[in-house]
């Protein structure tokens, strides 16, 4: 079945640096990934989507990178801040309508 | 601003109550949907709606029914609630995502129910 996989285990990084997560897929060929943030206790929000033909997406302090051939995505957040700690899941279209996400990874940033 | 409102924040009911969660969009997006999510478990999606009175099952349907009388309404119902239905609910809108329309998710702020 077509699956998506997020690393399960907290990022933890200082403040300033870059934070990398990564997203892989597994039996299908997503024609887009989108990524949400998550904050504990609220519904995710959308930030970024990335097309098969891009190879790179960016957004603000945010870039987004799918490489069809590793069937992977990855999510750089550049001079992360304190506030850019959540849970960011990455999720792809499936079936009719429908889209399936990964579990998600939760990245803190420390001071 | 596109919203999606949730009838409550947090619910407590006990054991085989009928319990109603209401989800209301204000994006005219024929698509809805509603999530469980638990920890380790991600989001799992209980049923889906593409248009009026239109339903699909997700992939944990059992316990769970659902209603879409109105376009901008989307309630989820639990026949006789049971103490592994504690979760957090969610409820989202999307277009349609057709041709090259994107079907990206907007998510109401959930809705933490206890089964006691």
């Amino acid at each position: 079945s077509q699956k998506i996989e997020q690393n399960s285990e907290a990022l933890n990084i200082q403040e300033g640096k870059t934070a990398t997560l990564t997203c892989n897929y597994t039996n299908y060929s997503p024609a887009y990934l989108q990524w949400y943030r998550q904050d504990p206790g609220r519904g995710p929000v959308f930030l970024l989507l990335i097309r098969e033909n891009e190879k790179e997406k960016r957004k603000e302090r945010l870039k987004v990178t799918f490489d069809t051939t590793l069937k992977q995505s990855l999510f750089h957040i550049t001079a992360s801040q304190p506030a850019d700690s959540a849970t960011y899941l990455c999720a792809a279209k499936t079936g009719f309508q429908k889209l399936v996400f990964g579990t998600g990874t939760r990245l803190l940033v420390s001071p | 601003d596109v919203k999606v409102t949730q009838s409550s924040r947090y619910l407590v009911k006990r054991t085989g109550e009928k319990v109603f969660l209401e989800c209301v969009q204000d994006m005219d997006h024929e698509n809805m949907f509603w999530y469980r999510q638990d920890p380790g478990l991600g989001l799992r999606l209980i049923y889906f709606s593409y248009d009026v009175k239109m339903k699909e099952k997700g992939d944990i349907p059992e316990g769970y029914s659902v209603s879409r009388e109105k376009k901008e309404r989307f309630s989820l119902i639990l026949e006789s609630a049971s103490t592994n239905q504690t979760s957090m609910y969610l409820c989202a809108s999307s277009d349609r995502g057709l041709g090259w329309v994107v079907d990206t998710q907007y998510f109401g702020p959930g809705t933490r129910l206890t089964v006691l």
